[in-house]
């Protein structure tokens, strides 16, 4: 099984940056994602690390430590359509997904 | 193909009648996942398949619970007497599996389960 530990709220301001951490304990690991989901909307993929270090997509990035069982997810230049969800999901070798209980954003303007 | 479809988006139904949820994923992923959301809660993985082949499922799907996926293409998922506990956000999401850059898993709308 996995432990996927992940902040429940977090808020910030408009124009201003937010990281959600998310730890994890796993056997297998094959990937972490992160996922925005809108309350009543599907979750929708926003990025993906295999390897240690940052990945960055535009104003999101996120970054990996395979050995600390850590990663976050930055979010910069926040915009009220920012506030969301935000769930962190560990793949094992088996391609399923496991997600964390996710982290609200909410962006005040 | 604009994506996965989910049919239908809202059900409310009586405890101890029987419902049906459909999936269509995008058209050439052979990966099919079928997942449960309450409030404040992370998806939970139920069953997937690998073309109509289901290759595994959760402890979450007790026997009231049966998914089938005959051709390869659309899903179904039925509960038989339903509970109130059954009450959540049934999600499907589909991916390409084996050969995918990323194999992320992409996800419909939803079918929101009311029960009485």
């Amino acid at each position: 099984g996995q432990n996927i530990d992940q902040p429940t709220e977090m808020t910030a301001t408009e124009g201003a940056i937010v990281q959600i951490n998310c730890t994890y304990q796993t056997s297998g690991f094959n990937g972490l994602f992160w996922y925005q989901q809108h309350a009543g909307e599907a979750p929708t993929f926003l990025s993906y690390n295999v390897l240690d270090g940052l990945e960055e997509k535009g104003r999101f990035s996120s970054f990996l430590s395979r050995s600390k069982g850590y990663s976050y997810l930055l979010l910069k230049e926040l915009q009220m359509k920012d506030s969301a969800s935000y769930l962190c999901a560990v793949r094992r070798d088996d391609y399923k997904l496991s997600f964390g209980a996710g982290t609200t954003v909410t962006v005040r303007a | 193909d604009t994506g996965v479809s989910q049919d239908p988006r809202h059900k409310i139904t009586k405890r101890g009648q029987n419902v049906t949820f459909r999936c269509d994923p995008i058209s050439e992923h052979n990966r099919l996942y079928w997942y449960r959301q309450t409030l404040g809660q992370g998806p939970e993985f139920l069953t997937y398949f690998q073309n109509e082949a289901q290759l595994e499922k959760s402890r979450l799907l007790s026997d009231r619970f049966s998914a089938e996926r005959p051709k390869g293409s659309f899903s179904t998922l039925e509960i038989q007497r339903t509970e109130q506990g059954d009450s959540a956000m049934y999600l499907c999401a589909s991916s390409l599996g084996v050969g995918g850059a990323n194999n992320e898993q992409f996800f419909g709308p939803g079918t929101r389960l009311t029960v009485l």
